[in-house]
């Protein structure tokens, strides 16, 4: 068990540019979450997967972010044309969906991947 | 809709001293409570949770919280803190049927622990 990385770690790109995050799970896990977290706050969540499909989606998720999960293993995050307001660590966690109560099992993070907007 | 505070930004302690971190949360049930810690360039580690039972409970590194549900608070404690425990630590609300399956993190406490 490797735990859940995140590809890259730090990103700078320009405003206008778009940009792809790669989150791989813990392999048996079915269940995939995306947090944004800023400066000085706690992570806010952006979506979750169970499997390949995306079932919850938070009004953070602007049009210009997409995210997708297509085998059901790793999952992608883009975000179109980026702001300067997309500063922040973006987080992956992915949970075991199976179980009593799999609803709450400990979700394990990556170490996220930081991206500045220049 | 969940909501958590934790009211303390920045907490210094003396290595050795006693250690208690402040949650509150505004919830409409029963709620799934969660501790975190954030080191530098690490991710979120669980150091704890809580859903039923045993309203004290124990997790890793020597931290436990006791669940008051008359002050809807979630307070972490250690009773002597070690230099590796300065981190920021977050309290959490977790996944329910109602509100789906996202955890609800308050904005964090930075520990500083002074030699």
């Amino acid at each position: 068990d490797t735990g859940v990385s995140q590809d890259p770690r730090h990103k700078i790109t320009k405003r206008g540019q778009n940009v792809t995050f790669r989150c791989d799970p813990i392999s048996e896990h079915n269940r995939l979450y995306w947090y944004r977290q800023t400066l000085g706050q706690g992570p806010e969540f952006l979506t979750y997967f169970q499997n390949e499909a995306q079932l919850e989606k938070s009004r953070l998720l602007s049009d210009r972010f997409s995210a997708e999960r297509p085998k059901g293993s790793f999952s992608t995050l883009e975000i179109q044309r980026t702001e300067q307001g997309d500063s922040a660590m973006y987080l992956c966690a992915s949970s075991s969906g199976r179980g009593e109560g799999a609803i709450n099992n400990e979700q394990f993070f990556g170490p996220g991947t930081r991206l500045t907007v220049l | 809709a969940q909501s958590v505070t934790q009211p303390d930004i920045h907490i210094t302690v003396s290595e050795g001293a006693s250690l208690e971190l402040r949650c509150n949360y505004s919830y409409g049930a029963t709620p799934y409570l969660f501790w975190y810690v954030q080191s530098p360039g690490q991710g979120l580690q669980l150091l704890l949770k809580y859903f039923s039972g045993d309203t004290l409970v124990q997790g890793i590194k020597g931290f436990e919280a006791e669940f008051k549900r008359s002050q809807s608070s979630f307070n972490l404690r250690k009773p002597s803190v070690h230099w590796s425990d300065a981190a920021e630590y977050f309290c959490a609300v977790g996944p329910n049927m109602e509100y789906g399956n996202k955890l609800v993190f308050g904005a964090g406490t930075i520990l500083r622990v002074k030699s």
